[in-house]
């Protein structure tokens, strides 16, 4: 079963707004990371959030992580038309032997 | 950055034919890669953890003789499908981990391999 679900599935918006993503997930992590995915192309990752960590920060992105609740958020702020993206939660726990298990995502669309 | 190199982009075959598909890290050694498969507005589905020098793992419900991976070297492993059918038609993506960049468990993914089966 996914380790990870994100809310939305689809989420659309204007440019400039911002854009929050939510992940939860069922089992103790190590970490927790964030992807984009345009449409038909590779992963990128976007940031790791170690499971000591409530909350980091990288450029207009933002993310939260609550291990009581188990769950994740990502926030970008201003969004931008390139931001139009799939964004997937992933997660890593001790004894996976560094396999990461995917979230279903959360389709991004910025409108110009 | 890491990079990861995955050929072909997109490939179209008949029915019962075999297809390769490589995965390449350019710029790092990966003694470890992984291979997904991907569904149209689906998630990644782990299919196996390629190891350098020994056989892969795959993960449950995976066929091994129909997907074979080979991981010759450092900086090389290949996925084969073989007899390729409809069904198999898929979004393939590779991925490996540089630990020279991280500590942590970041990958690296590749382009990715569109498959379409006739």
């Amino acid at each position: 079963s996914q380790q990870g679900e994100e809310d939305p599935q689809a989420l659309s918006i204007q440019e400039g707004e911002n854009a929050t993503m939510n992940c939860s997930y069922k089992t103790s992590i190590n970490n927790l990371q964030w992807y984009r995915q345009n449409s038909g192309r590779g992963l990128v990752h976007l940031i790791l959030i170690r499971s000591n960590e409530r909350e980091k920060h990288s450029g207009r992105l933002r993310v939260t992580l609550d291990t009581s609740k188990k769950s994740s958020s990502l926030l970008i702020t201003a969004s931008r038309a390139a931001d139009t993206a799939s964004y997937f939660c992933a997660t890593d726990s001790r004894g996976s032997n560094y396999k990461l298990t995917f979230g279903k995502g959360t389709l991004l669309t910025v409108n110009p | 950055g890491a990079v990861v190199s995955q050929h072909p982009s997109w490939v179209i075959c008949k029915s019962g034919t075999s297809v390769k598909i490589e995965c390449r890290s350019l710029d790092f050694q990966a003694t470890t890669m992984f291979w997904y498969r991907q569904f149209p507005k689906q998630s990644l589905m782990l299919m196996a953890t390629s190891n350098e020098g020994s056989k892969a793992t795959y993960e449950q419900g995976v066929e091994k003789d129909k997907f074979l991976i080979n991981h010759a070297s450092l900086t090389l492993s290949t996925l084969t499908v073989t007899s390729a059918h409809p069904e198999d038609s898929s979004f393939y993506i590779c991925s490996a981990r540089d630990f020279r960049r991280s500590g942590a468990n970041v990958l690296t993914f590749g382009a990715g391999s569109r498959l379409t089966v006739l």
